[in-house]
């Protein structure tokens, strides 16, 4: 079955980098787009990120445009994320999803990792 | 930025009853809508999909309806396992947009 899991989170202080990574396993990891999605604590969920199936089409939430970087490597059916620069409004739990469809991308999100809690704070 | 708007915030339902949620959208997302369930400390799980269609696995008693900007998720005989947050999200134009949710706690 289709599995996500992600790792990385942790406690940085503002201003420092983080790298979060999501292990993708049960399905064909390079045909899927991916994506981030954030939660911060007890708010809603807002998306971050997506990078297509072949990695070359990259989407960002004004947020955190040019301060995070979406990634992948289908040779290690791994997803990631780095994110720079990072502030306290970053703090968050940050969740990889996979697309619904095959060889597209901006479709509804039918798998969800556990999430990974990243706080920024001095 | 489509923004999506929910209400009730909290909708206070007793088991066996409806419960009916709504969303709106800023501008049209055709059916370009999704609702997704949340219980604390798990990851949202697609409940629907092009406003109307159940995912994998939900049961019959949710259904949503709704073109355009106007949107509802109905549960129709609340059980104990969907009290939980809801939250819609579209996926018609960049960025996707989540609404702010909404709880349906008991009653």
């Amino acid at each position: 079955q289709v599995q996500l899991v992600e790792s990385g989170g942790g406690v940085v202080q503002p201003g420092r980098s983080l790298r979060l990574s999501c292990a993708a396993s049960g399905f064909t990891f390079n045909t899927y787009a991916m994506y981030w999605v954030r939660q911060a604590p007890g708010k809603g969920l807002e998306w971050v990120a997506v990078i297509s199936y072949h990695g070359t089409i990259k989407k960002y939430a004004d947020s955190v445009e040019g301060r995070f970087t979406i990634s992948r490597d289908n040779s290690k059916n791994t997803l990631y994320l780095q994110m720079n620069s990072l502030r306290a409004d970053d703090t968050a739990v940050y969740y990889c999803a996979r697309d619904q469809r095959e060889y597209s991308y901006g479709y509804p999100l039918p798998f969800w990792g556990q999430g990974t809690l990243v706080t920024v704070s001095s | 930025e489509i923004v999506m708007t929910q209400s009730p915030v909290t909708l206070s339902v007793s088991p066996g009853e409806r419960a009916t949620l709504s969303c709106r959208a800023s501008q049209s997302v055709g059916t370009n809508l999704a609702w997704y369930q949340q219980k604390p400390g798990q990851a949202p799980r697609l409940f629907i999909y092009s406003a109307s269609t159940r995912a994998t696995g939900i049961p019959a008693r949710f259904s949503g309806s709704g073109s355009g900007t106007e949107f509802t998720l109905t549960i129709s005989s609340l059980q104990s396992e969907d009290f939980a947050i809801y939250y819609c999200q579209q996926y018609n134009d960049w960025p996707l947009t989540f609404g702010g949710g909404t709880k349906v706690e008991i009653k």
